[in-house]
């Protein structure tokens, strides 16, 4: 299995603060027929479901804000939330989806300092 | 809009079986261009991806849980199916279903629901 790994497993920023979680997988998810990376990024909100920000490392989906953005290549990946609002504490937690058994990250927590 | 539901036991006892069930709406799950998924997660903890079944009635199950696991649908109701055998307590979790894209990309998912395993 691909394993994921997340750091920080918490983070603390200031209202309109950037906020970086990296993902670190096991093993290259970059898929060579499209060339793009299968690696996704969720947000997951107390009591609800994951919620998908990000596919291909960088894709942002519909009606995700701008302040979004997905970087990376190869096994090292990056969410960045650039200017930190209070609706985006969360958990964020990264999947690849380049190999069955798809997998996750361990979760970054994040909040307001 | 696409929108799953789950449905199912929210208690079942140690060494039963835990069945669970997906309702699917705005979309049919004979759609060829996805997977229907199953995704757990014990409370507080993390997501672990349990496998998915296609329109065909082919599966992939997590190897992790194989042995335990059947993923089964039904298209006249629009619906696809959980079961897992021999639970103990470390089956504690949240069981959400959704929709995976042949790409691999998970959305949507259901609410999820909670089962617990206890006598």
């Amino acid at each position: 299995d691909i394993v994921m790994t997340q750091s920080p497993d918490s983070l603390a920023v200031s209202l309109g603060e950037r906020a970086t979680i990296d993902c670190k997988s096991s093993q290259s998810v970059l898929y060579s027929s499209n060339n793009k990376h299968n690696l996704a990024w969720f947000q997951q909100k107390p009591g609800q479901p994951p919620k998908l920000l990000i596919s291909w490392a960088s894709t942002r989906e519909s009606g995700v804000p701008d302040r979004f953005t997905g970087s990376g290549s190869g096994t090292d990946f990056t969410l960045t939330i650039s200017s930190l609002q209070a609706e985006d504490v969360a958990v964020y937690y990264c999947q690849q989806y380049y190999s069955t058994p798809y997998t996750f990250g361990q979760g970054t927590k994040l909040e307001i300092k | 809009q696409v929108q799953l539901q789950e449905s199912g036991p929210g208690l079942v006892k140690p060494s039963e079986t835990l069945s669970l069930t997906c309702t699917v709406s705005g979309d049919s799950i004979s759609n060829g261009d996805y997977y229907w998924s199953w995704i757990r997660q014990p409370p507080g903890r993390g997501l672990e991806w349990i496998g998915y079944i296609y329109y065909s009635g082919s599966t992939y199950y997590n190897p992790s849980l194989r042995h335990r696991i059947t993923i089964s649908l039904d298209t006249s109701k629009n619906h696809f199916s959980l079961n897992l055998t021999s639970v103990t307590a470390a089956d504690t979790a949240f069981y959400f279903c959704a929709r995976e894209a042949l790409g691999g990309r998970i959305d949507p998912w259901g609410q999820g629901t909670l089962v617990t395993v206890s006598s």
